[in-house]
This record gives C-alpha cells, sequence and structure tokens, in this order.
C-alpha cells in the first residue's frame, strides 16, 4: 500500500489560513472516517490535531479544523501563529492496517 | 492522566531481534483503547508498525509481517514490540501509542526511543 500523498511544504503569513491536503484512494481516505492529523515539531513525538476526518481533540485550539472531500482530507488552519511551524501528518486505516503521509513542512513567514 | 513511555536497547545488531517495552501509567491497558507503535527513521516521515487491543487482537503492518510480534502483558500493564531480523532500514525513533481505534487516532504518544541496528 502507497503512503497517502501530502505536499511536502505550504507557508503562510501570521493571521492567514492555510490549507494541506492529503490525497489517498477509496480503499483508504475515501473509504473510513478513521483520518487523523497530527503536529510534530523536532525531537517531539506527534501530537493528535484532528480524528476521524473532523474532530478535535480536548486542547486542540479552535483553529485547526479536517474536512474531506472524496479521497482528500484538508486539515485548515486559520490565523495562522508562529507556534503552528511544524511538520504535519495525515494517517488513515485501509481497514486492516493504517497507513500516513509523507509529511508537510508548515512554515510560519 | 495516561503517560507511556518506551524503554529498550538503543543499539542492535543485523539480523538480531529488537524488543521494546511500552509502560503505560494512569490508565490500564485492559480496561480498553488499542495500544500501538510507531516509528519514524532519522530525517524521515512516520510509519505505522501495528497494535494490539486488549482482548489479544494484533494488528500488523504488512511490510513488517513475519518478522513482527505485538503483545501485551496486563500484570504489569505494559505492551511490547518484537522485530526479527532486523536491518540497517529498522533504524528509526520507535514510538508507542494508544490508539482511540483499530483504524489509528493516535491520542497519547511516548517520547520515543531510538534503535540503532549497526554492529
Amino acid at each position: 500500500q502507497s503512503a497517502l500523498t501530502q505536499p511536502p511544504s505550504a507557508s503562510g503569513s501570521p493571521g492567514q489560513s492555510v490549507t494541506i491536503s492529503c490525497t489517498g484512494s477509496s480503499s483508504d481516505v475515501g473509504g473510513y472516517d478513521s483520518v487523523s492529523w497530527y503536529q510534530q515539531y523536532p525531537g517531539k513525538a506527534p501530537r493528535l490535531m484532528i480524528h476521524e476526518v473532523i474532530k478535535r481533540p480536548s486542547g486542540v485550539p479552535n483553529r485547526f479544523s479536517g474536512s474531506r472531500s472524496g479521497n482528500t482530507a484538508s486539515l485548515t488552519v486559520s490565523g495562522l501563529q508562529a507556534e503552528d511551524e511544524a511538520d504535519y501528518y495525515c494517517s488513515s486505516t485501509t481497514g486492516t492496517y493504517v497507513i500516513f503521509g509523507g509529511g508537510t513542512k508548515l512554515t510560519v513567514l | 492522566q495516561v503517560q507511556l513511555q518506551e524503554s529498550g536497547p538503543g543499539l542492535v545488531k543485523p539480523s538480531e531481534t529488537l524488543s521494546l517495552t511500552c509502560t503505560v501509567s494512569g490508565y490500564s491497558i485492559s480496561s480498553g483503547y488499542f495500544w500501538g507503535w510507531i516509528r519514524q527513521p532519522p530525517g524521515k516521515g512516520l510509519e505505522w508498525i501495528g497494535s494490539t487491543y486488549h482482548g489479544g487482537n494484533t494488528y500488523y503492518n504488512p511490510s513488517l509481517r513475519g518478522r513482527l510480534t505485538i503483545s501485551s502483558d496486563t500484570s504489569k500493564n505494559e505492551f511490547s514490540l518484537r522485530l526479527d531480523f532486523v536491518t540497517a532500514a529498522d533504524t528509526a525513533v520507535y514510538y508507542c501509542a494508544r490508539d482511540l481505534g483499530a483504524g489509528g487516532d493516535s491520542d497519547c504518544w511516548g517520547p520515543g526511543i531510538l534503535v540503532t541496528v549497526s554492529s
């Protein structure tokens, strides 16, 4: 099973909105609701930001939102802040195992 | 508050077995949830390894099946990873995590442990 496709980089200025895409297939992203997004700072463990496509865990700012259209899931960060600069990974179940995207480095200009 | 901590050797020789343990505090693994392993080679992305449910069911990455065993010990509130016949490609930071379901959605993570495969 191939990894999910994410853009290697994304950027935006403080206060702007940025959307990161995660493209799979009907066998993963488009077929199941177990789609998640993680934020990772260098040298740190990932942090769950979105699960089940659109759900935000307690403690995650509401500036982070998830959505899906067909086989592509998206993470939108609104009102960008300097602390949002990090790597972001999507993941999805295939029904029997989990696959990750290659990651997107978000830069706050 | 749930906390997870990986432990095990930081250096393993090629063709030998990598064994890691994840000790969970603040929650009984027999009470529910899935418990999984994810790894990240230096400078690269995340790779899902597998997970186990307290009832004994296990789910493995097909690319590692045949070399991989994930098990749990509810009496010690820990779960373990065993990867046989390792090569340099298995060098990575290994994370253990609590999964909200069989589909991943890892909401609590350990800090990670770097395991290097080298002679």
